[in-house]
This record gives C-alpha cells, structure tokens and sequence, in this order.
C-alpha cells in the first residue's frame, strides 16, 4: 500500500508559468515532509522541507503547502525555469524512533518548455 | 568537501551471482542510509546506520541483502544469489544525524541489472 502518492507521472508547463506539484498522504503520524529533485544519472538533490506544524514554507521560487486535513501537500514553482525540469520526488517522515526513514512517492517528471 | 560517491556506476551481473556495492558517504556523517529505486517506483528505504548503534535493517527485502559499514564512514551493500527482481537502482544517503530536521544527500547510485 503506497503511503505517498504522486499520481501525476508528468507535467509540462512553459517557461515563466507556474508549476504545481502534488503528493498526498495515507499515514496520519507523517509530519514531516520533504521534497527532493532528480536529474538523469544524478542522485535526488533535497529541494525544500516542512514540518506539519506550518501550512506554507518558501524558499525563492519553491514554496511548499501542506494541507493537513486532506493529507496533501504541493510544490509551487514561479516562474518556472527549463532548468528545473527533472524528476520530483515527495518524501515523508514520522517523528519519533524512525525518524530518519524517508517514504518516498514515485516521481513526477517536469518538463519546462522554452 | 566532496559528495557521496557510489561504485561501481553500473553493473551488470548473471543471475545467481554475488554483488557488492560500495557507498563513500560525506565526511563527518554519521548517519548512512541505502535505499532502492526499482523501475517506475519511488525510493524504497532499505537499511540505516547511526554511528555505532546497530543499523535498522528493517527494510531489507530478504536474507540475500546485507549491508556493512566498516570504521563509521564506507558502507558495502551485498546481495548475494542475485534474481532478476534484483536489478533496481541502489541509492546511497548520508546525513549529519542532527536532532530535528536532518537532510540526507545522494549518491548518485548504482545501477544494477540482473540477466
């Protein structure tokens, strides 16, 4: 049973716009999320993070909304860059004894077109 | 200083034969994680080291997986008696093991195929 869930394989945005990443969530104890991006032939690089106890984290042309109710949480790009295309992989934590096990979802390739 | 480093980059195996993979993690990390990426899936937690408490294996698949980390810095990641099920990309982690939140960093892994 998948406990993060990225059910966009894809998504192709144009330079400038915006793109929207989604994840969503099974596990309730979850209360740390992350989300990591990926190049071809490169290990996933850490992008940017929130705790459950916030609703928004930004960081230049990242910003992070958890909605905890829903369980989901999303990646806003603006503007997007065609350097940001690559694989984005949403990550999850629970705090406590396992802390550092990461659950990943399985990817949304970005395509930012010029 | 220098990323974690992975070896071999590739590697190509029969099945039923024995590999092992090596992970260089970033200096003055004491946290180590290995992790997989099978085809069209997200990353699966596979095995954890923390200094010198015993490593969580409780992602390890089976008994053919084992993992060893010599000295507090390289790990070896061993499958032994290789099935195809086994080609996958292995991913290695490192972190600083720091209270609160704690970013691992990639390797950039080993892609394993298993003929």
């Amino acid at each position: 049973d998948q406990q993060v869930k990225q059910n966009s394989p894809s998504l192709s945005v144009q330079e400038g716009r915006i793109s929207i990443l989604n994840c969503d969530y099974t596990n309730s104890m979850f209360d740390y999320f992350l989300w990591y991006k990926k190049y071809p032939a490169e290990g996933p690089t850490f992008l940017i993070s929130i705790s459950s106890i916030k609703d928004k984290n930004e960081d230049g042309r990242f910003t992070v909304f958890l909605n905890k109710s829903a369980k989901h949480l999303s990646l806003h790009i603006v503007p997007s860059q065609p350097g940001d295309s690559a694989v984005y992989f949403c990550a999850a934590s629970a705090r406590g004894g396992s802390n550092y096990k990461l659950t990943f979802g399985k990817g949304t390739l970005l395509t930012v077109n010029p | 200083g220098a990323g974690v480093s992975q070896s071999p980059s590739n590697k190509v195996t029969e099945k039923g034969k024995d590999v092992e993979l090596r992970c260089d993690p970033i200096s003055g990390h004491t946290a180590l994680y290995w992790y997989r990426q099978s085809l069209g899936q997200g990353l699966e937690f596979l095995i954890y080291f923390q200094g010198n408490s015993a490593p969580d294996k409780s992602g390890l698949p089976s008994d053919r997986f084992s993992a060893e980390r010599t000295g507090g810095s390289v790990s070896t990641l061993t499958i032994q008696r290789t099935q195809q099920e086994d080609s996958a990309v292995y991913l290695c982690a490192s972190s600083l093991a720091l209270a609160g939140t704690d970013t691992q960093y990639f390797g950039p892994g080993t892609r394993l195929t298993v003929l």
